[in-house]
């Protein structure tokens, strides 16, 4: 079957850094997407990750293990517009994109 | 705004009656994906086109739900006799296969489905 988990919630202070973390078992895996959503609009991408590793863009970096099926988006210098979705999605053998149900997160002053 | 667009942003129908949305894509983009999201979950696949193809239809998608691609262009969604299930955000995505960036999919703004 397809399972992606993360953590529904999560609450950070405007300055500091917070890791969100994904862990996943899919049927195929051909990469992992990070994309932001914030209330009633679009998901928009904020990263890729299909080799083990951090790939770092800005204040946000995303790290893979493929052998632990984990992965995490670390978000550094929290503005209080990075509230928002934060969702997991790993692309399996056929292309399409497998959610997970998404890490709400809340970034207080 | 990502270039992909969906029309309308937003309907309200009754149960049992038909609705039918639109999505227009990058122009260039050959790979074109339909999903469904509800309120505090993620988006869940339910069809996706390789230009006017349909490749792949989600066991989640019933009779009720049929998907066209034409000309490989614009796709429509069509959902009959609506059920109160049905409310969602419908969301549309694409993506060109076969480049560096083909891993990228864009999402349009969506379409607000409410079943009365």
């Amino acid at each position: 079957g397809q399972n992606i988990d993360q953590p529904t919630e999560m609450t950070a202070t405007e300055g500091a850094i917070v890791q969100i973390n994904c862990t996943y078992q899919t049927s195929g895996f051909n990469g992992l997407f990070w994309y932001q959503q914030h209330a009633g609009e679009a998901p928009t991408f904020l990263s890729y990750n299909v080799l083990d590793g951090l790939e770092e863009k800005g204040r946000f970096s995303s790290f893979l293990s493929r052998s632990k099926g984990y992965s995490y988006l670390l978000l550094k210098e929290l503005q209080m517009k990075d509230s928002a979705s934060y969702l997991c999605a790993v692309r399996d053998d056929t292309d399409k994109l497998i959610f997970g149900t998404g890490t709400r997160l809340q970034v207080f002053p | 705004d990502t270039g992909v667009s969906q029309d309308p942003r937003h309907k309200i129908t009754k149960r049992g009656q038909n609705v039918t949305f639109r999505c227009d894509p990058i122009s260039e983009h050959n790979r074109l994906y339909w999903y469904r999201q509800t309120l505090g979950q993620g988006p869940e696949f339910l069809t996706y086109f390789q230009n006017e193809a349909q490749l792949e239809k989600s066991r989640l998608l019933s009779d009720r739900f049929s998907a066209e691609r034409p000309k490989g262009s614009f796709s429509t969604l069509e959902i009959q006799r609506t059920e109160q299930g049905d409310s969602a955000m419908y969301l549309c995505a694409s993506s060109l296969v076969g480049t560096v960036s083909s891993y990228e999919q864009y999402f349009g703004p969506g379409t607000r489905l409410t079943v009365t």
